[in-house]
């Protein structure tokens, strides 16, 4: 079963602009992460908040938490067409186990 | 690059046979867990293990079995193949019993079920 729920589904920009893709999840966790995944590969790890942690940088992205409401964000600021891929918010309870939400399909047009 | 690989890229069975999927860890990482992606889906848990050893099982039929080796490495088994099996299966390597929980995952393995 899914944890997360990402909205929205399928997300269309023109490069320069900035995404923004939400995550929503149902139980407590120890920490939430945010993979990219390009045509049905491999998974790329992003970025891990922690449940104590409400906001985290890494270059051009920015994630927030809000343990209060169970949701996150990931903020892509000026994408770029190399940013074209699947996210994926995925949770964690120090188990190992990750529960991956749908993800969300952000198309950057040039 | 993760460095972790997973054998075979692609492959096609037939409904009932039976399929090893293989995943070579990275580097120092002792445990890895195991997903299965649906088309369309998010990655969803098969199970973990933490130095030769399952540490945790996701929502999966028996017929879904796995090994650690001494060197990490690990195998997926399925057995009894079905059509609901095609997916991309993917493995990712971790370091267990650590607060550090990300996983590396590797290129994938798509499964087709004929």
């Amino acid at each position: 079963s899914q944890q997360g729920e990402e909205d929205p589904q399928a997300l269309s920009i023109q490069e320069g602009e900035n995404a923004t893709m939400n995550c929503s999840y149902k139980t407590s966790i120890n920490n939430l992460q945010w993979y990219r995944q390009n045509s049905g590969r491999g998974l790329v790890h992003l970025i891990l908040i922690r449940s104590n942690e409400r906001e985290k940088h890494s270059g051009r992205l920015r994630v927030t938490l809000d343990t209060s409401k169970k949701s996150s964000s990931l903020l892509i600021t000026a994408s770029r067409a190399a940013d074209t891929a699947s996210y994926f918010c995925a949770t964690g309870k120090n188990t190992g186990k990750l529960i991956f939400g749908q993800g969300t399909t952000l198309q950057v047009k040039p | 690059e993760t460095g972790v690989t997973q054998s075979p890229t692609h492959l096609i069975k037939t409904r009932g046979q039976q399929v090893t999927l293989r995943c070579s860890s990275q580097s120092g990482h002792n445990t890895v867990s195991w997903y299965q992606q649906a088309l369309g889906q998010g990655p969803q848990f098969i199970f973990q293990y933490y130095r030769e050893e399952e540490n945790g099982r996701g929502n999966f039929p028996p017929r879904f079995s796995g090994l650690q080796f001494p060197n990490y490495s690990s195998e997926l088994n399925v057995n009894a193949l079905e059509l609901d099996d095609s997916a991309l299966y993917l493995c990712a390597s971790s370091l267990g019993g650590t607060q550090e929980e990300t996983q590396y995952f590797g290129p994938g393995t798509r499964l087709l079920v004929l």
